[in-house]
């Protein structure tokens, strides 16, 4: 019940494609869905957070759908670029999970 | 503002010997959580503490593993008689409630010779 389920696992797009990146939770008690990017080397770096009262919240050319019903939540990357180019983490917590539960990542590679 | 501040960058330590990894969280977040990242794999949650306290440490081994979140300075992730199985990347991140936004340090890179 503790799981997030992410996909896909790895996603190749053109430059100024749109990316999306799916996830799904179990928990009904989660009520905090932050996307982390991971450049390699280096940290997460927290992108754009959703909480289950909207169904949709925009940050520039990054878009998070969250769906509450179907315990679903994606990213979308308007306009791709090679710089985005990384890996895409979301992430779950709330209720009584002080910590965050991680999907498995997501390796996006934008071709020029 | 100082992000998360994690050192060393690097740590090579020979079987059998300890690591002691070291993260300072954000000013003004009072709430810190380990992780450890394998290559090509996510971020597996350790331990989860609060000043002075451990309040989940749901995700640490039950041996070898400490860690602490003293009064004053930083938060320290201790590894005893390391083993090559423990060469990871150990990431810790801070935030200032629980269930809100946490930022991530740099990382600590072990490698178990």
């Amino acid at each position: 019940q503790q799981q997030v389920k992410q996909s896909p696992q790895s996603l190749i797009v053109q430059k100024g494609g749109i990316p999306i990146i799916n996830c799904a939770y179990e928990n009904t008690a989660f009520d905090y869905f932050p996307w982390y990017q991971q450049f390699p080397g280096k940290g997460p770096a927290l992108l754009i957070a959703i909480r289950p009262d909207v169904s949709e919240k925009k940050e520039g050319r990054f878009t998070i759908s969250f769906n509450k019903s179907a315990k679903q939540f994606s990213l979308h990357i308007m306009d791709s670029q090679p710089g985005d180019s990384a890996t895409y983490f979301c992430a779950a917590g709330g209720g009584s999970q002080g910590n965050l539960i991680f999907g498995k990542g997501t390796k996006l590679s934008v071709k020029p | 503002n100082a992000g998360v501040m994690q050192n060393p960058r690097h740590l090579v330590r020979r079987r059998g010997q300890e690591a002691r990894l070291r993260c300072s969280p954000m000013k003004g977040h009072s709430h810190v959580y380990w992780y450890r990242q394998l290559p090509e794999e996510g971020l597996k949650f350790m331990v989860y503490l609060q000043k002075e306290n451990i309040i989940d440490e749901s995700g640490m081994p039950k041996e070898r593993f400490s860690a602490e979140f003293p009064k004053e300075g930083p938060s320290i992730l201790r590894i005893q008689q390391v083993v090559r199985g423990d060469s990871a990347a150990y990431f810790c991140a801070s935030s200032q409630f629980m269930n809100t936004e946490a930022f991530f340090g740099q990382g600590t890179r072990l490698t178990v010779v």
